[in-house]
């Protein structure tokens, strides 16, 4: 079946410091969003993605974040200057169209010491 | 803005038992709607999609019920297995923006051998 594979697993950064969180979704998939859970928290919604741009973000998507299709395969997620507040799972997932629903991956956690 | 609901929001039950999780939700102008069962510290697994022109979904020991009008949804699981001990989040899809899901809190599930 397929699947959604985010890399790294795990990611521990200095507060400050920059990350990339990647992701490669289905690929005949055509929607591509992120979510993230803080620890005891629900799964919220960040940004979606479709046709190369940006579609929807919550509130928490802000400057610091950003999205990018470098290739046409990989997804990515930049946080540029990481805040102890973004310790969480982060989610990515994709999807062929409301029929299908979502698939998502199996999570990057990331840890802002 | 729609809000999802999981009550219980933790469950322990012994093996064989048929078990329900309830899952409500404010607006009841939805697309779809989905549930996932995640495991401790992992990704989100679909177990079920229903669109909401349907009234369930069934999948083995798994039947998803949808009533849209009164905004619940519920999740069966017959004869529960230790193998069931996850947690279950159900997840929304609004009507005119399928570009992202709301989801529940979320039930903690403990099935004792």
């Amino acid at each position: 079946e397929p699947e959604v594979t985010q890399t790294p697993s795990h990611q521990v950064t200095q507060m400050g410091q920059e990350v990339i969180l990647r992701c490669v979704p289905i690929s005949n998939h055509l929607y591509f969003y992120w979510y993230r859970q803080i620890l005891g928290q629900k799964v919220e919604f960040l940004v979606s993605f479709y046709n190369n741009e940006i579609s929807e973000k919550s509130e928490i998507f802000d400057d610091q974040f950003s999205v990018e299709r470098p290739d046409g395969s990989n997804f990515t997620l930049k946080i540029r200057s990481t805040k102890l507040e973004d310790s969480a799972m982060y989610f990515c997932a994709s999807s062929g169209g409301a029929l299908w629903g979502y698939t998502f991956g199996s999570g990057t956690r990331l840890t802002v010491v | 803005k729609q809000e999802v609901t999981q009550i219980p929001a933790a469950l322990s039950v012994p093996e064989g038992e048929n078990l329900v999780l309830n899952c409500s939700f404010t607006d009841s102008a939805i697309y779809n709607l989905q549930w996932f069962r995640q495991d401790p510290g992992k990704g989100l697994t679909s177990l079920l999609l229903i669109q909401s022109s349907q009234r369930e979904q069934t999948s083995g020991r798994l039947n998803a019920s949808l009533d849209k009008s009164s905004g619940r949804s519920t999740l069966y699981i017959a004869a529960s297995q230790p193998g069931d001990s996850a947690t279950y989040l159900c997840a929304v899809g609004g009507m005119y923006n399928f570009n992202k899901f709301y989801f529940g809190s979320g039930t903690k599930l403990n099935v004792k051998p």
